[in-house]
C-alpha cells in the first residue's frame, strides 16, 4: 500500500527565515510527486508535480526537489502570505490515478 | 469561473437523512475525483469517475456511499442515511486526463446533527 509521510506536522518561522518540509514516500512505481497548498476553509491549491529523482521545481520562493525516497519542500526568505498548510501527494502505478495525501506541514510565518 | 464547483459549500443534515454533494469540473476535463478530509487528517481518495463510468470506487465506503457522473450535469456524491461519523470535507478535483495535474475544488463541509 502507497504510504506518503511528511514531516513535520508544524513548523513557525520568522519572517525572512527559510527552511524545507519533508515528504517521504514508499509508493510502487512513482509515476508523480505532488505539491498542493491548501489554506484554511479551502482546498488545495496546485504548486508542483515531480515524476523522477534529481527533478527540481521553482515558483517564487518555493523550491520542490525530490529524491527516489523523499521530497523536499524549500522556503526561501518566507513572507507571512505564505503561512499555509503545505500537502504532499503520490501517485503510483497500481492506484489508477490516485492520489495518496500526507497529512500537512502547517506552516505559519511570523512577521 | 474556470475553475472546479463545488456546492453546496456547507450542508447540515440530521441523522438518517440524505446528503447530496455536487461538484462541476473545469470545462474540458473528463476525469473527476472526491476525496474525503477528516479534522487532523489527510485526504483520503474515495472515487475515480469518467463521463458515464465508475473506474476506480476503491475508496468508498461499501454500504450508503455512491457516485455518478453522468453524461451531462454534475458528479454527485450521494450518502445515505448519514451518521454523525460522515461529518468532514468532501473535496472534488478534475483532470483533463491522467498526465495533467488535478484542479480542486473548495469543497462541501458535511456537518451530521
Amino acid at each position: 500500500e502507497d504510504q506518503v509521510t511528511q514531516s513535520p506536522e508544524a513548523l513557525r518561522l520568522q519572517e525572512g527565515e527559510s527552511s524545507s518540509l519533508n515528504c517521504s514516500y514508499t509508493v510502487s512505481g512513482l509515476r508523480g510527486l505532488f505539491w498542493y497548498r491548501q489554506d484554511p476553509g479551502k482546498g488545495p491549491e496546485f504548486l508542483f508535480t515531480l515524476y523522477s529523482a534529481g527533478e527540481e521545481k521553482e515558483k517564487e520562493r518555493l523550491k520542490a526537489t525530490l529524491t527516489k525516497k523523499e521530497s523536499f519542500l524549500h522556503i526561501t526568505a518566507p513572507k507571512p502570505e505564505d503561512s499555509a498548510t503545505y500537502l504532499c501527494a503520490a501517485r503510483g502505478r497500481f492506484g489508477n490515478e490516485k492520489l495518496t495525501f500526507g497529512t500537512g506541514t502547517r506552516l505559519t510565518i511570523i512577521p | 469561473n474556470a475553475g472546479v464547483m463545488q456546492n453546496p459549500r456547507h450542508l447540515v443534515r440530521r441523522r438518517g437523512q440524505e446528503a447530496r454533494l455536487r461538484c462541476s469540473p473545469v470545462k474540458g476535463h473528463s476525469h473527476v475525483y472526491w476525496y474525503r478530509q477528516l479534522p487532523e487528517e489527510g485526504l483520503k481518495f474515495m472515487v475515480y469517475l469518467q463521463k458515464e463510468n465508475i473506474i476506480d470506487e476503491s475508496g468508498m465506503p461499501k454500504e450508503r456511499f455512491s457516485a455518478e457522473f453522468p453524461k451531462e450535469g454534475p458528479s454527485i456524491l450521494r450518502i445515505q442515511q448519514v451518521v454523525r461519523g460522515d461529518s468532514a470535507a468532501y473535496f472534488c478535483a478534475s483532470s483533463r486526463d491522467s498526465n495533467y495535474g488535478y484542479t480542486f475544488g473548495s469543497g462541501t463541509r458535511l456537518t451530521v446533527v
